[in-house]
C-alpha cells in the first residue's frame, strides 16, 4: 500500500523559512511526480510546484517562485518542501501528493496527511 | 480567487442525485482532462475521478464524471451521509504550465 508522511506541524515567525518532509513507501519514489499544493484555512487547493524524484528537475507555480524550493532525496525516499520570507497569509495546510503524471491528472494519485504551518509573530 | 469555477456550496437528501460544475477555459478545462478529489471533513483530499470521467479502483459507481467544452461536472446518484464532504475539481493549465483547482464545493446531505 502507498504511504506518505509528512513532518509535523509547526510554528513560525514572519520573515522565517519552513521545511516540510514527505516521506513515501509502498511505491518507486522515482517512478512518479511529487507535487506540493497548498490549502489555507476555509480555502481551496493551490498547487506550488513539483520535483521528478529520478532527475530532480522541477516545476514552480509562478505565485511561490523565488520563495519555494522543492527538492527529492532517493537514498531516503524523502521530498521536501522550504518556504522562505513567511508571511501570515502562509499560515496554511501543507500537502504532498504524488501522481504519475505530470500534470496531476492520472489514476495514481496519493496524498499525505497534510502539515499545518502556523505564521504568526 | 480560484483560476476554476465551482459553486461554494450544494445539498441533498439520502438517495437523491446531486451535480456539481466546474468552470474554466480553453487553456485548462478546455482542452485538458479534469480530476476531481472528495475531501472528508478534516483529512486530505482523496481522488475520485481522473481523465474527466474514469474513477480509481474502489471508488464507488455512484460517483461519476463528464466534461463538455470549458466545463465539467460531477455527478452523485443514491446520496449517502457519508458523502457529506468538499468537492475540488482540477486541470492542467496550459498557459500557466501547472495544474489549477476549483475553489471547492461543500456538499451538504439534509
Amino acid at each position: 500500500e502507498v504511504y506518505l508522511v509528512q513532518s509535523g506541524a509547526e510554528v513560525k515567525k514572519p520573515g522565517a523559512s519552513v521545511k516540510i518532509s514527505c516521506k513515501v513507501s509502498g511505491f518507486t519514489f522515482t517512478a512518479y511526480y511529487m507535487h506540493w499544493v497548498q490549502q489555507a484555512p476555509g480555502k481551496g487547493l493551490e498547487w506550488m510546484g513539483l520535483v521528478d524524484p529520478e532527475d530532480g528537475e522541477t516545476i514552480y507555480a509562478e505565485r511561490f517562485q523565488g520563495r519555494v524550493t522543492i527538492t527529492a532525496d532517493t537514498s531516503t525516499d524523502t521530498a521536501y518542501m522550504e518556504l522562505s520570507s513567511l508571511k501570515s497569509d502562509d499560515t496554511a495546510v501543507y500537502y504532498c501528493a504524488t501522481a504519475d503524471m505530470i500534470t496531476f491528472g492520472g489514476a495514481e494519485n496519493h496524498w499525505g496527511q497534510g502539515t499545518l504551518v502556523t505564521v504568526s509573530s | 480567487q480560484s483560476v476554476l469555477t465551482q459553486p461554494p456550496s450544494a445539498s441533498g437528501t439520502p438517495g437523491q442525485r446531486v451535480t456539481i460544475s466546474c468552470s474554466g477555459s480553453t487553456s485548462n478545462i478546455g482542452s485538458n482532462p479534469v480530476s476531481w478529489f472528495q475531501q472528508l471533513p478534516g483529512t486530505a483530499p482523496k481522488l475520485l475521478i481522473y481523465n474527466s470521467d474514469q474513477r480509481p479502483s474502489g471508488v464507488p459507481g455512484r460517483f461519476s464524471g463528464s466534461k463538455s467544452g470549458t466545463s465539467a461536472s460531477l455527478a452523485i446518484s443514491g446520496l449517502q451521509s457519508e458523502d457529506e464532504a468538499d468537492y475540488h475539481c482540477a486541470a492542467w493549465n496550459d498557459s500557466l504550465s501547472g495544474p489549477v483547482f476549483g475553489g471547492g464545493t461543500k456538499l451538504i446531505v439534509l
